[in-house]
């Protein structure tokens, strides 16, 4: 069945610093989604990709669709403490999430 | 406002004491699907509903049932819990699904213990 996978499972970064995490599909995805759950919560919807080679920013996170839509990534400039939490990719298709990036930001 | 509520927050159970997690949202949604989330497994998915009365399997359905009566309520049913059902529970839902997909939205979550 189909998987997704994501690297790396953990982060931690200084303040300041850049982060990127990557998600990979063993199959082309109609779809993907972004998700954030902050430590304690519960995922919370970033953004939604469509097209193939899609780029899409907001503020200081940059998403970005693999041309054979089987990989998306997502990147944080200069991560600040607010930034920490888990951040889930999902292929639309089947609702499938990937294992998750926990992102943890030292001040 | 609009959300997604679950209730219990928090459970302690036995093995094989059924219990309940209710969940119900107020957006109208169609789509509705329960996942449980465990440490270095992200989120898997137990089941869904497309719509009242249309129900099915995700990745992980053994030891769960559901029901989907009405469009709002969608309940999470373990008939004789064991220990490796202990987990967080998220209950989700979204306007439609397959295979444009929208944003979904995610209860509180519930934190199921089975000793």
């Amino acid at each position: 069945g189909q998987q997704v996978m994501q690297i790396p499972q953990y982060q931690h970064v200084q303040e300041g610093e850049d982060f990127t995490t990557y998600c990979n599909s063993s199959t082309t995805l109609s779809n993907i989604q972004w998700y954030k759950q902050r430590p304690g919560g519960h995922p919370v919807f970033l953004i939604q990709l469509v097209k193939s080679g899609e780029v899409k920013k907001q503020k200081r996170l940059t998403f970005q669709f693999g041309e054979a839509k089987k990989n998306s990534s997502l990147h944080i400039t200069a991560t600040q403490t607010t930034d920490v939490g888990t951040y889930f990719c999902a292929g639309t298709d089947k609702l499938i999430f990937g294992t998750g990036t926990r992102l943890q930001v030292f001040p | 406002e609009a959300q997604v509520t679950q209730n219990p927050r928090y459970l302690i159970t036995v093995t094989g004491k059924k219990l309940t997690v209710t969940c119900s949202q107020n957006m109208n949604h169609e789509y509705m699907s329960w996942y449980r989330q465990d440490p270095g497994l992200g989120l898997r998915q137990i089941y869904y509903s497309m719509n009242v009365e249309v129900t099915d399997k995700g990745d992980v359905p053994e030891g769960y049932k559901v029901s989907r009566k009405e469009k709002r309520n969608f309940p999470l049913i373990l008939e004789s819990p064991s220990p490796n059902q202990t987990s967080l529970y998220f209950c989700a839902s979204s306007l439609s699904s397959y295979p444009r997909g929208y944003e979904q939205y995610f209860g509180p979550g519930t934190r199921l213990t089975v000793t």
